[in-house]
């Protein structure tokens, strides 16, 4: 069974600029969730998705949002890039249910310069 | 709000030395608790949970036992290895409606020497 695949690994964006980053769950998990991971502030939740809708959001500024698909893979966009948000970010799925084990990808680590 | 607490790092240990991370936690209710470790350049991967109270959770040589008395759920190994060497994270379940999501320490980084 393939795992959570997350693409790119690495990103190197400008100030101003906008990203994409995309994440594949593994089969037959319609649970998607994101996370943030930067040395000052640790693992911080960003949202997570169901079938095609937003359940939970953490609480980060407009500029993050996100979106799933009918095959449950999942986008999360940053727009207007700044250089905080330099980080690694993961995404995580699970099965439909809460409280499921959650299994992480390896990450793109963003670089904003 | 929920949060966990984790011992400062790093930690370094000599390889066979015993291993204890504590991590206590705040929280309505009784979340689930989850032991993730995070090798290099690499994402999280599950290392242990337990879903109520006195579960005992094991995996590899490392066990943590959930106590609601003192909200904690610390790590243990007794004798670790430089493989062991990763950042470790304590982790609870604030799922809400179905929902997933996971509150996470501020990580603890391992280092093992030989």
């Amino acid at each position: 069974k393939a795992g959570v695949t997350q693409t790119p690994r690495y990103l190197i964006k400008t100030r101003g600029q906008q990203v994409t980053l995309s994440c594949s769950p593994i089969s037959g998990h319609r649970s998607v969730s994101w996370y943030q991971q930067t040395p000052g502030q640790g693992l911080q939740f960003l949202f997570e998705y169901f079938s095609e809708t937003q359940r939970n959001k953490g609480n980060f500024p407009g500029r993050f949002s996100g979106r799933q698909f009918s095959n449950s893979r999942s986008e999360m966009n940053v727009s207007t890039l700044e250089l905080g948000d330099s980080a690694l970010y993961l995404c995580a799925s699970s099965l439909a249910t809460g409280g499921n084990k959650a299994f992480f990808g390896q990450g793109t680590r963003l670089t904003v310069v | 709000g929920d949060s966990v607490t984790q011992m400062e790092g790093p930690v370094t240990l000599s390889e066979e030395a015993f291993l204890t991370i504590n991590c206590t936690y705040t929280a309505t209710g009784y979340p689930s608790l989850f032991w993730y470790v995070q090798y290099p350049g690499e994402g999280l991967q599950l290392l242990l949970k337990a879903t109520k109270a006195d579960d005992k959770g094991s995996n590899k040589g490392f066990e943590a036992t959930y106590r609601k008395e003192t909200t904690s759920f610390h790590l243990e190994k007794g004798s670790v290895q430089v493989s062991d060497s990763a950042v470790y994270f304590c982790a609870l379940d604030r799922s809400q409606g179905g929902s997933e999501k996971l509150v996470f320490g501020k990580g603890t980084k391992l280092t093992v020497n030989p």
